[in-house]
């Protein structure tokens, strides 16, 4: 079965660390996507990846930074946490284009809390 | 700029009713794609349904269905004979159609009671 593996279900960072979000898929996918889920507000895209080494901002980039190193690999980095990045965290990945085998994966998340 | 309403933050209903999911969406791509995805309280996204710009045809998969109307921009989504297990958060989304980048709605939280 195809996956979306986040390394952490549930994270606890203080003020002002350093964390770092793990996201590994094993579909070959190209693309991979971070996006935050917040009440209300449904599901935001913070950063995506269409190739290795290779990153472009979404719609809410502010205080964030990702890692592609890998094609299996995309890493949300939180320079310096804080409170207001409490969040659930999901990253997805996709095959580009269409057709019956079109493919769009999330992880289970990762529920982010900064205190 | 794109954007997805779902109006209906939440709905309840009884076992055995239907339910309908509003989504109403915004682009101004001629080409563009439409998704519903289910999150159980488990949080995992469970994608149900991709549909392209050019296919107005309604589908229908066991007791979902979905109606696509491109002439009132909305993207509905119904449940016949709802159960208990359809209890979860819907979302609505958008994409272009050369980027797979998601453009969410704000949710549906359906609860369905026995």
């Amino acid at each position: 079965d195809v996956k979306v593996t986040q390394s952490s279900r549930y994270l606890v960072k203080r003020t002002g660390e350093k964390v770092f979000l793990e996201c590994v898929q094993d579909m070959d996918h190209e693309n991979m996507f971070w996006y935050r889920q917040d009440p209300g507000l449904g599901l935001r895209l913070i950063y995506f990846s269409y190739d290795v080494k290779m990153k472009e901002k979404g719609d809410i980039p502010e205080g964030y930074s990702v890692s592609r190193e890998k094609k299996e690999r995309f890493s949300l980095i939180l320079e310096s946490a804080s409170t207001n990045q409490t969040s659930m965290y999901l990253c997805a990945s996709s095959s580009p284009g269409g057709g019956q085998n079109y493919g769009y994966t999330f992880g289970s998340g990762t529920r982010l809390t900064v205190v | 700029a794109q954007k997805v309403t779902q109006a209906q933050t939440e709905i309840s209903v009884v076992e055995k009713e239907d339910v309908t999911l509003d989504c109403v969406y915004e682009t101004r791509d001629t080409t563009y794609y439409l998704f519903w995805y289910k999150q159980p309280p488990s949080g995992e996204l469970v994608f149900l349904i991709r549909r392209n710009s050019f296919d107005e045809q309604n589908e229908i998969s066991g007791r979902y269905s979905w109606n696509f109307q491109k002439s009132t921009s909305s993207f509905n989504f119904t449940i016949t004979a709802s159960q208990v297990v359809d209890s979860a958060v819907y979302f609505c989304a958008l994409s272009s159609y050369n980027t797979d980048k998601l453009i969410f709605g704000t949710g549906t939280r359906l609860q369905v009671f026995p």
